[in-house]
């Protein structure tokens, strides 16, 4: 079955500092990628999905940018957090038995 | 921009009742619908989906019921457990070229002992 790993589950960064997400893949090949961020008490608000390898669409303007060097391999980075960049970081791929499946999430705090 | 939300923020429920979390979505071209649970610090989970050309939609003590008329849908979850409380949002997608999903804002579901 698909599983979506993320590391790491929590993170603490200062302003200014640059930021490194990732997110693989078991059990599927090929797969659409999704990055979406979550605020506290908030929906999930889609950053950045990928069709395949080198292939990245942004939905919001932001300081965050998205890579897919292989082919069930995701990294969400930036190069100087922002205060507004904390939240609840979450990778997705389409799922077998319909909707997504989600990884475990990565917790950011921008102190 | 088309736009998924929820009637209720929080919802309290007593034990083996009866759950109804509802849903409203705006774009008249979805056709595709999604129901995810959410514990605390954990990612969302899939629980069931619905297509447009459905009314209704039974799982294990879940049932997804659509009304594309009033553009509703709903989550029914039968005996309510504690482990059944989380939040719980619902989702729609128009079946675009990337599976784009739309999320809704949540439900948090409280399962009183």
């Amino acid at each position: 079955s698909q599983t979506i790993h993320q590391w790491p589950a929590t993170l603490v960064q200062p302003v200014g500092s640059p930021l490194s997400l990732e997110c693989t893949v078991e059990g599927t090949s090929n797969p659409n990628l999704y990055w979406y961020r979550q605020a506290a008490g908030r929906g999930l608000q889609l950053l950045f999905y990928s069709v395949g390898i080198g292939q990245i669409s942004s939905e919001v303007p932001q300081n965050l940018s998205a890579s897919r060097p292989q082919d069930r391999q995701f990294i969400l980075s930036s190069k100087k957090l922002l205060l507004s960049d904390s939240g609840f970081y979450l990778c997705a791929s389409p799922g077998a038995e319909g909707g997504y499946t989600f990884g475990s999430g990565t917790r950011l705090t921008v102190v | 921009g088309e736009s998924v939300g929820l009637h209720l923020p929080t919802l309290s429920v007593q034990e083996g009742d009866n759950s109804i979390i509802n849903c409203a979505y705006s774009n008249s071209a979805s056709d595709y619908f999604i129901w995810y649970k959410q514990e605390s610090g954990k990612g969302p989970q899939f629980i069931i989906d619905i297509r447009s050309n459905m009314d209704k939609r039974q799982g294990q003590r879940v049932t997804v019921l659509l009304n594309k008329t009033v553009k509703h849908l709903s989550l029914q979850i039968a005996a309510t457990q504690p482990g059944d409380s989380a939040v719980y949002f619902c989702a729609e997608s128009d079946s675009g070229g990337y599976q784009k999903v739309t999320f809704g804002t949540g439900t948090k579901l409280q399962v009183i002992p």
